[in-house]
């Protein structure tokens, strides 16, 4: 267990839908990042944030958007949802967030939420 | 981020150990090696990172080679709980959740 939680585990939208996924990362992360994973295909970098900032963002369309909460809990929106947006989310926590260090490679995951849309 | 590539998939004996290859020629100097793993329908799992020594923890060691454009990832007696995708990444340290997953090697560990 990593101590990052998402949810909803499962749903389904349709087209044009919106959509908001939620991740509370591990205690005492203060960095959240995102990620989609297709079926059959490795994880692909949507963006993180660290201390409630956007710091990095991957080759996502601007309807992704996310926040992040001064408890470090994060938000991510899907707007006007398309079929190729069917895939598995993935929250990870990195980073501590008393020591001011600077967030790490070494990432804790959660469990995903799986995003069909019809 | 340096580009990595590892064989599609591999298998092992139960008990046996795994070396799993990862090539990463273009890896730069400040840039760390780091190895997850993604058991089927789970999120990815941290292994083990390092620059340029050798790295052993609780689940597997890392050997990085001298010139550092190669390092292979050992679990040294599989069980059948290892069979999962094996993701090799080389990102800089303070990338924080930036990391570039390729498509990984599937490894099967059969009875």
């Amino acid at each position: 267990e990593t101590g990052v939680t998402q949810s909803p585990t499962h749903l389904i939208k349709t087209r044009g839908q919106q959509v908001t996924l939620r991740c509370s990362s591990q205690s005492g992360h203060n960095t959240v990042s995102w990620y989609q994973q297709a079926l059959g295909q490795g994880p692909q970098f949507i963006f993180q944030y660290y201390r409630e900032e956007e710091n990095g963002r991957g080759n996502f369309p601007p309807r992704f958007s996310g926040l992040q909460f001064p408890n470090y809990s994060s938000e991510l929106n899907v707007n006007a949802l398309e079929l190729d947006d069917s895939a598995l989310y993935l929250c990870a926590s990195s980073g501590a967030h008393t020591s001011g260090r600077t967030p790490t490679g070494e990432l804790f995951f959660g469990e995903g939420s799986r995003l069909t849309v019809l | 981020d340096a580009k990595t590539t590892q064989p599609p998939s591999m298998d092992c004996a139960e008990g046996r150990a795994a070396n799993l290859p990862c090539n990463h020629s273009t890896i730069s100097g400040n840039e760390y090696v780091y190895w997850y793993r993604q058991i089927h329908s789970q999120g990815p799992q941290y292994i083990i990172h390092g620059l340029k020594n050798n790295e052993t923890n609780e689940m597997a060691s890392l050997i990085i080679t001298e010139d550092r454009k190669s390092s292979t990832l050992i679990l040294p007696h599989a069980t059948l709980r290892d069979t999962a995708v094996y993701y090799c990444i080389a990102s800089l340290y303070n990338q924080g959740g930036k990391l570039i997953f390729g498509q990984g090697t599937e490894l099967s560990v059969k009875p």
